[in-house]
């Protein structure tokens, strides 16, 4: 199994709201990554978790919170976001750091 | 914040054409390279993942090759198809612990029939 899943697809939330993103790998890989991709930019990388632990965090604001409950899930909590928050947001894993990423379909999120 | 650049931002083909298209990134520090092709609607997917200076690799039609000294990598594709229309993204690693990557903003591809 070489497939990262997210969900949901598609996320509507207004700016009150709490919401959570979830990606899952089963192929063992031991970092996992959330990237934050707004329309004709590059990925921009918010959060690495490497062996669970949160190895980098780029200064993402606080509204973000990322959460690793085991090796093979990573959750995005959000919360009072922003409209300039609205975007699509990545998931990746890799086997570990500076591996070939292997990458999720994306959750679009709209912040309203 | 490393620069890393790509070029051309978009490419028009006809099929059957050869194309490449370049990534630039810091000279000094260099860990490794990775290419991802990302057509619509899919997730972007590895192509190459590069380490050292010279690299060349290959996979079908496509190929990349690797100069650390000066700073760049090329991406060719062989006789495209309109399948190969995707953007393709490459990202610099830094070395110096952290492997944060860095990544270009892609170069668009259109292979018309």
């Amino acid at each position: 199994d070489t497939e990262v899943t997210q969900t949901p697809k598609h996320l509507v939330m207004g700016m009150t709201n709490k919401k959570s993103l979830k990606c899952e790998q089963h192929m063992g890989h031991r970092a996992m990554y959330w990237y934050k991709q707004k329309a004709k930019k590059p990925p921009e990388l918010m959060f690495v978790y490497s062996y669970e632990k949160l190895s980098i965090n780029e200064s993402v604001p606080s509204r973000f919170s990322p959460e690793c409950p085991n090796s093979s899930l990573l959750n995005l909590h959000l919360h009072a976001l922003q409209p300039e928050d609205s975007a699509l947001y990545l998931c990746a894993s890799s086997q570990d750091m500076a591996y070939e990423q292997y990458f999720g379909p994306g959750t679009r999120l709209t912040v309203t | 914040i490393l620069n890393v650049e790509q070029s051309p931002q978009s490419l028009h083909v006809q099929e059957g054409d050869s194309t490449n298209f370049t990534c630039s990134f810091p000279s000094s520090n260099f860990y490794a390279l990775h290419w991802y092709r990302w057509e619509t609607a899919k997730s972007p997917e590895a192509l190459f993942v590069m380490t050292l200076n010279g690299d060349e690799k290959k996979k079908g039609r496509i190929s990349a090759t690797l100069n650390t000294k000066e700073g760049y990598s090329y991406l060719y594709i062989k006789g495209s198809q309109p399948e190969d229309s995707a953007t393709y993204l490459c990202a610099f690693f830094a070395s110096g612990g952290s492997y944060i990557p860095t990544f270009g903003r892609g170069t668009s591809l259109i292979v018309h029939p």
